[in-house]
Formats: structure tokens, C-alpha cells, sequence
């Protein structure tokens, strides 16, 4: 069964510098997508970045990119020039032809002044 | 805005009772999801529906029951309500339902029984 794992339960950046929010997975399909997804306190749930596992170029979104090493099974984001409006919980999520996503617990990010 | 709309925003009721959250999906999306996400937790898949039919099924408890009627809306019913019923409940909807496809997420529903 495919898992999704992210084990920095918080981080905290400073404000202007650059995180990295770690996210790890298991499956055996070689065809799926890896999404981060965006919680700021108001709960809104908010798509930053995708990826294609089936594309070797890293996605990227403004400040926002991806480290995605597929036979390590790896898929990081990394925050750049950190925001204040940057903290929120990020969630890491696996999805494939079949029908739903699997979401990981989540990251709380902490944007320090 | 994702184009998602959900209500109510906040529902308050008591155990026991019964509770109707609704859905309407983006324009031109045609499948639907729900999840439950308690406090301080995770997204806790709860069922989907695809043009009205039901394609795929999480941890929904058998109290809970859904639907998606032929516009596309859809509604998520909770009956015999407990304590631990309390969460935030999302929907999010997707073109065609696949795995592959980006999710959009409605702004949620706070349900507190008291």
C-alpha cells in the first residue's frame, strides 16, 4: 500500500531565508503525481506545487520548488526569500490513476520575524 | 477562491442529532470528494462520488452517508452525532476523478457537537 511520510512534524525559518519541508513515499506504480498542499490558519486548503513523476525537470512556482528524487522516493519543497505569509501546515500528497490522494500529517511552519 | 463552495461555514449541534453539510463542486468538475480532518490532524479521505455515482470509499463510518445528486452538488450526511464528530469537514472536487488530477478544496465546514 502506498504511504506518505513527512517526519518534521514543525520547522521555523527566518524571514528572507530558505526551508526545506521534507516528504517521503512508498509505492510500486511508476505512474503517479506529488502535490504540496498549503493550510494557513484560516484552514483553506491551497495547491502550491505539483509534480509529475514521470518528469525529471523539478517543478517550480515562484518561490516555491520541489527536490523530487524518484528512486529515492523523495519529494521536498523548499520555501525561498520565507514570508511571513509563509506559515502555514503543509501537507505532502501521492495520488495515481486510482481514485483518491494519500496525504501525509503534515509540517507546521513557523515564519520568524 | 477556488471555486468551491461549501455550507454552511460553521455548524454547532448536539450528540445524537443529525447534520446535512453540502457541496457545490468547480464549474465543469465532475467528481467530488470529502474528508474529515480533526483537530491539529491530517485529511482523513472519506468517500467520493464521480457523476453522481460513488467510485471510491475511505474510513467513512456507517453513520455517515453521501450523495451527489445530477447537478453535480453533493451532500454529506451525519447522523447520531458523538463528541469526536467534531471537525473540520472538506470537500474538494477534480475534473474526472483520477489520482493524477489537482484538487481543488472548498473552505470547509466546522462542525462542534456539543
Amino acid at each position: 500500500a502506498q504511504t506518505v511520510t513527512q517526519s518534521q512534524p514543525e520547522m521555523s525559518v527566518q524571514e528572507a531565508e530558505t526551508v526545506t519541508l521534507s516528504c517521503t513515499y512508498d509505492t510500486s506504480e511508476s505512474d503517479y503525481y506529488l502535490f504540496w498542499y498549503k493550510q494557513p490558519p484560516s484552514r483553506q486548503m491551497i495547491l502550491v506545487i505539483r509534480q509529475e513523476a514521470y518528469k525529471q525537470q523539478n517543478a517550480t512556482e515562484n518561490r516555491f520548488s520541489v527536490n523530487f528524487q524518484k528512486a529515492a522516493k523523495s519529494f521536498s519543497l523548499k520555501i525561498s526569500d520565507s514570508q511571513l505569509g509563509d506559515a502555514a501546515m503543509y501537507f505532502c500528497a501521492y495520488g495515481t490513476g486510482t481514485y483518491k490522494y494519500i496525504f501525509g500529517t503534515g509540517t507546521r511552519l513557523k515564519v520568524l520575524a | 477562491d477556488s471555486g468551491v463552495t461549501q455550507t454552511p461555514k460553521h455548524l454547532i449541534t448536539a450528540t445524537g442529532q443529525r447534520v446535512t453539510l453540502r457541496c457545490s463542486p468547480r464549474s465543469g468538475d465532475l467528481s467530488v470528494y470529502w474528508y474529515q480532518q480533526s483537530l491539529d490532524q491530517g485529511l482523513q479521505f472519506l468517500i467520493q462520488y464521480y457523476n453522481g455515482e460513488e467510485r471510491a470509499k475511505g474510513n467513512i463510518l456507517e453513520r455517515f452517508s453521501a450523495q451527489q445528486f445530477p447537478d453535480l452538488h453533493s451532500e454529506l450526511n451525519l447522523s447520531s452525532l458523538e463528541l469526536g464528530d467534531s471537525a473540520l469537514y472538506f470537500c474538494a472536487s477534480s475534473v474526472s476523478g483520477q489520482g493524477t488530477e489537482t484538487q481543488y478544496f472548498g473552505p470547509g465546514t466546522r462542525l462542534l457537537v456539543l
